[in-house]
């Protein structure tokens, strides 16, 4: 059972377009994080959101954690191609020290 | 921010050899690591998680005696993949994070390509 469900699981899209990425669950998480992959890379950490309702802005993109912490998602204004990539939701359960890690967008931005 | 070096970045092994995975944290102390593995177009399987000085706690269906985690530094912490076989192929990533509890934040090393002919 994966806890944490993202959708789309791909998206290809044209330079320019925006675009959402949702992160579900039916847990309550304490932090959740995001994370930008490339091929044969690790994970970069994008931004970590911590308080319910909680809105954050990294240039073109906007990430929302829900108020009930269960859900969260990333907005991409005017992708580029350099946006290209597997981007992943990564939640904490409580007081565990792990995350848990959400099933994976892989966006592709095509000129 | 912090930076974690994983090496190699690719290793080729024969059948029932083991491979050692290196993992450093390189500007700051971790106190608790975590192994990671990504099977193609997926996303990543958290392996086991080790603190630094006591033994690392696997996920349920990985073997311990096959994946050895040490954690021995607050720096290094090191897989080893024992008696290799085809099936052990895949991307091994390590995270590392430092402070506290509380603390959720991670970040991750460049992963480890391995492949067993």
């Amino acid at each position: 059972t994966q806890l944490l469900e993202q959708s789309p699981q791909f998206l290809s899209i044209q330079e320019g377009e925006n675009l959402t990425v949702y992160c579900n669950s039916s847990s309550v998480f304490s932090s959740l994080q995001w994370y930008r992959q490339e091929p044969g890379e690790g994970p970069v950490l994008l931004v970590t959101v911590v308080t319910g309702g909680e809105v954050k802005k990294l240039k073109r993109l906007t990430f929302q954690f829900g108020d009930a912490r269960k859900d969260s998602s990333l907005h991409i204004t005017a992708a580029q191609p350099g946006d290209t990539g597997l981007y992943l939701c990564a939640g904490a359960l409580g007081t565990a020290s792990k995350l848990t890690f959400g099933t994976g967008t892989r966006l592709q931005v095509t000129l | 921010g912090a930076v974690v070096s994983q090496h190699p970045s690719r290793v080729i092994c024969k059948s029932g050899t083991s491979v050692k995975i290196e993992c450093r944290s390189l500007d700051f102390q971790a106190t608790t690591m975590f192994w990671y593995r990504q099977f193609p177009k997926k996303s990543l399987m958290l392996m086991a998680t080790s603190n630094e000085g006591s033994k690392a706690t696997y996920e349920q269906g990985v073997e311990k005696d096959k994946f050895l985690i040490n954690h021995a530094s607050l720096t290094l912490s090191t897989l080893t993949v024992t008696s290799a076989h085809p099936e052990d192929s895949s991307f091994y990533i390590c995270s590392a994070r430092g402070g506290g509890w509380w603390v959720t934040e991670a970040f991750f090393g460049q992963g480890t390509r391995l492949t067993v002919v």
